[in-house]
């Protein structure tokens, strides 16, 4: 099936830097999702948008839906080790199945204290 | 406390054997749904369910079976036609309409290894 192309795949920062990643697709989606997995455990969502341009904030992490409906960015402000995760993004494509979710492989981030 | 729950947080088959996975929401959700992560993976869909007594297949259903008796409950069985190694099973559900309704909620997951 078809995946998202998302990058970077790992990143090793210092703590209080800014974080940026993006998911990017020839598709045109409705829907884009930013969830966070830590080792172990079911991913959580972080930010959810529906609507093309929407930028939305949720604490220190900001998530856009891209113009073009076909990519999607989040940043994370000022890292803290608690951080520290795999992030994925997955997204609804046009005229796709109800619940049919796209998932990129992942973003695997690392914070030095 | 609203949610999705797995049972159990790990699990061994041996080689042959059919086992069962259970995921439960107390959520409302119309839709339950369960995914397969191996490793460096991306999650992959293996079934569906948007409504009670009804059930489709994901990307990678060959080997495993589903039922939907109850809106709460989805267990996934992983037969003994699966050769599949060890791998991360993680359950979902979401409403099926509405703004938000692709939005998928996660359980914690059930790690499954194969003795």
């Amino acid at each position: 099936g078809q995946q998202l192309n998302q990058s970077p795949q790992s990143m090793f920062i210092q703590e209080g830097e800014d974080v940026s990643m993006n998911c990017t697709s020839s598709s045109i989606f409705n829907t884009w999702l930013w969830y966070k997995q830590e080792p172990g455990e079911g991913p959580v969502l972080l930010i959810a948008l529906y609507k093309a341009g929407e930028l939305t904030s949720n604490g220190r992490l900001t998530a856009q839906f891209g113009i073009t409906r076909k990519d999607s960015f989040l940043n994370i402000s000022a890292s803290i080790p608690s951080d520290v995760g795999i992030y994925f993004c997955a997204g609804l494509r046009y005229g796709g199945s109800q619940g049919n979710l796209i998932f990129g492989k992942g973003t695997k981030l690392s914070v030095k204290p | 406390d609203g949610g999705i729950t797995q049972s159990p947080k790990y699990l061994f088959r041996k080689e042959g054997q059919n086992v069962t996975l259970s995921c439960e929401q107390n959520l409302n959700h119309d839709a339950m749904y369960w995914y397969r992560q191996d490793p460096g993976q991306g999650l992959r869909l293996i079934y569906y369910s948007q409504i009670v007594n009804d059930f489709q297949k994901g990307d990678i259903a060959e080997g495993y079976s589903v039922s939907r008796e109850k809106k709460e409950s989805f267990p996934l069985t992983v037969t003994s036609a699966q050769k599949h190694p060890t791998a991360f099973y993680l359950c979902a559900s979401s409403f099926t309409s509405g703004s938000a309704g692709d939005t998928q909620y996660f359980g914690p997951g059930t790690r499954l290894t194969v003795l």
